[in-house]
C-alpha cells in the first residue's frame, strides 16, 4: 500500500544553516505531494506542494522537487531562521480519494 | 475570513462520558476531515466527509462518529470516551478531496481520565 517515510527528528541547526528533511514515498498512481508545517500550538498549514513529476514547489525560501525516479520529495532551505522552528510533515494523498498519509513529522529547532 | 474554527480549545473528560467536538468552516469546501495527532504517529484520519450528507471511515474510526448535516459543520462525537482517546484533534477541509490543499483548524486538546 501507499506509504510515506520521513526522517526522524529532532533536527537542531544554527541560524543561516542549510536544511534538508528527507521524505520518500510509495504510491500507486500519480499523486500530488505536500509539505505542511505546524508551528507551536497551531494546526498544520500548507508550506508547499507539487502536482506531478519534476515539479518544484517553493514557498518562504523552502523548496522540494517531486522526483519520481527516486520516489522522493525532500524539503530544503538554504538559510534557516529561528522563526522556522516548527514540525514539518510530508504528506501523500490517495489519488481521487479522501485519505492522506502523513509522515510522522520532523521537529526542527533553529538556534540564534 | 476565519477559515476553520474548532471548539472547545481543550477539555478534560471523565472516561465513559459523551463528548462532541465542534468544527465549522466558512470556505464552502465540499470535503472535511477529522484527524487525531499523537506523538510519534503523525496525523491519523478518523472520519471524512466528501459532501453534505455523506461521510466515510478513515484509518482509526472506532469509538467515533460524525455527521454532516450541512456544508459548514462537521461535528465529531465520542459516545463513551476512553483514555486511549486522549489526543489532539484537528478538523480540516479541502475544496473537493485529498489532492487539494487541506486547511486545518487550531485543534482541540482532549484528555480522558
Amino acid at each position: 500500500g501507499d506509504s510515506v517515510t520521513q526522517m526522524e527528528g529532532p533536527v537542531t541547526l544554527s541560524e543561516e544553516a542549510f536544511l534538508t528533511i528527507n521524505c520518500t514515498y510509495t504510491a500507486t498512481g500519480y499523486p500530488s505531494l505536500f509539505w505542511y508545517v505546524q508551528y507551536p500550538g497551531e494546526g498544520l498549514q500548507l508550506l508547499l506542494k507539487a502536482t506531478k513529476a519534476d515539479d518544484k514547489g517553493s514557498n518562504k525560501g523552502f523548496e522540494a522537487t517531486y522526483r519520481k525516479e527516486t520516489t522522493s520529495f525532500h524539503l530544503e532551505k538554504g538559510s534557516v531562521q529561528v522563526s522556522d522552528s516548527a514540525v514539518y510533515f510530508c504528506a501523500l494523498p490517495n489519488t481521487g480519494g479522501f485519505k492522506t498519509i502523513f509522515g510522522a513529522g520532523t521537529r526542527l529547532f533553529v538556534k540564534a | 475570513i476565519a477559515g476553520i474554527t474548532q471548539a472547545p480549545t481543550s477539555q478534560i473528560l471523565a472516561a465513559g462520558r459523551r463528548m462532541t467536538l465542534r468544527c465549522t468552516q466558512d470556505m464552502r469546501h465540499n470535503a472535511m476531515y477529522w484527524y487525531r495527532q499523537d506523538l510519534g504517529l503523525g496525523l491519523r484520519l478518523i472520519h471524512y466527509s466528501n459532501t453534505a450528507g455523506t461521510t466515510g471511515k478513515g484509518e482509526v474510526p472506532d469509538g467515533y462518529s460524525v455527521s454532516r448535516a450541512n456544508t459548514d459543520d462537521f461535528p465529531l462525537t465520542l459516545a463513551s470516551a476512553v483514555p486511549s482517546q486522549t489526543s489532539v484533534y484537528f478538523c480540516a477541509s479541502s475544496e473537493q478531496g485529498a489532492q487539494d490543499t487541506q486547511y486545518f483548524g487550531p485543534g482541540t486538546r482532549l484528555t480522558v481520565l
